[in-house]
C-alpha cells in the first residue's frame, strides 16, 4: 500500500529546533511534489510548505518563512522539514502529503501525522 | 492571500439526506480547488480535485462543481461514514490556502 510515515515530532522549548522526516514507500517518490500541512489542536488545516519533484521549486507560508526549511532526498524516498525558532504558535500535528503537481490537482496521499508541542 | 470562506459552518442532516457545502474564494482560483474529508483523529482524505474530479476510490455520491470564486461539494445521499469535517483548498495561487471547514453532523 502506498504510504507516508512522519517522524521527529515531540516536545521542544520556545526558540528551539526540530527536524521532521517523512518516509515514502510503494510509489515513485521522485515523480511527485511533496507538501507539509499542519493542524493546531482543535483548529483547521494550514498549508506550510511545498517542494517540487526535483526540488527546483519551493514555497513557504508567510508564518514559517525564514524559520522552516523543506528538503527532500529522492534517493532515500524521504521528505524533511527543518523547523527553527519555534514558538507556541507552531504547536500542531504536522502531516506530509504528496501531490502529482506542486500546484493544482490535490494532495492524494497523507501520512498519519506527527505531533509537535512547543512549550517551556 | 486568497481567503476561502466555507458555509455553513455546521450542517445538521440525517442519513439519506442530501448535503450541499459551499466554498467561496476572495478572488478567482480558476478550477483549481480541492475538497478533503477529515474524521476525528485521522488525516485528511482527498475527495475532489480541480473542482469536479473525484479522487481514486471516492464514491459517486460525492460530486464537486464550480469555477472562479464559487464552488460546491454535494453528497447526494449521506451515509453514516460521511459525517465528518470537510475542507476546501485552493492550489492555484501561493500561498495555498484552506477554508475553515464545514462540519457535517448527524441531526
Amino acid at each position: 500500500e502506498v504510504q507516508l510515515v512522519e517522524s521527529g515530532g515531540g516536545l521542544v522549548k520556545p526558540g528551539g529546533s526540530l527536524r521532521l522526516s517523512c518516509a515514502a514507500s510503494l510509489f515513485t517518490f521522485r515523480s511527485y511534489s511533496m507538501n507539509w500541512v499542519r493542524q493546531a489542536p482543535g483548529k483547521g488545516l494550514e498549508w506550510v510548505s511545498s517542494i517540487s519533484s526535483s526540488s527546483s521549486s519551493i514555497y513557504y507560508a508567510d508564518s514559517v518563512k525564514g524559520r522552516f526549511t523543506i528538503s527532500r532526498d529522492n534517493a532515500k524516498n524521504s521528505l524533511f522539514l527543518q523547523m527553527n525558532s519555534l514558538s507556541a504558535e507552531d504547536t500542531a500535528v504536522y502531516y506530509c502529503a504528496r501531490s502529482a503537481s506542486i500546484i493544482r490537482g490535490g494532495m492524494d496521499v497523507w501520512g498519519q501525522g506527527t505531533a509537535v508541542t512547543v512549550s517551556s | 492571500e486568497i481567503v476561502l470562506t466555507q458555509s455553513p459552518a455546521t450542517l445538521s442532516l440525517s442519513p439519506g439526506e442530501r448535503a450541499t457545502l459551499s466554498c467561496r474564494a476572495s478572488q478567482s482560483v480558476s478550477s483549481y480547488l480541492a475538497w478533503y474529508q477529515q474524521k476525528p483523529g485521522q488525516a485528511p482524505r482527498l475527495l475532489i480535485y480541480d473542482a469536479s474530479n473525484r479522487a481514486t476510490g471516492i464514491p459517486a455520491r460525492f460530486s464537486g462543481s464550480g469555477s472562479g470564486t464559487d464552488f460546491t461539494l454535494t453528497i447526494s445521499s449521506l451515509e453514516p461514514e460521511d459525517f465528518a469535517v470537510y475542507y476546501c483548498q485552493q492550489r492555484n495561487n501561493w500561498p495555498q490556502t484552506f477554508g475553515q471547514g464545514t462540519k457535517v453532523e448527524i441531526k
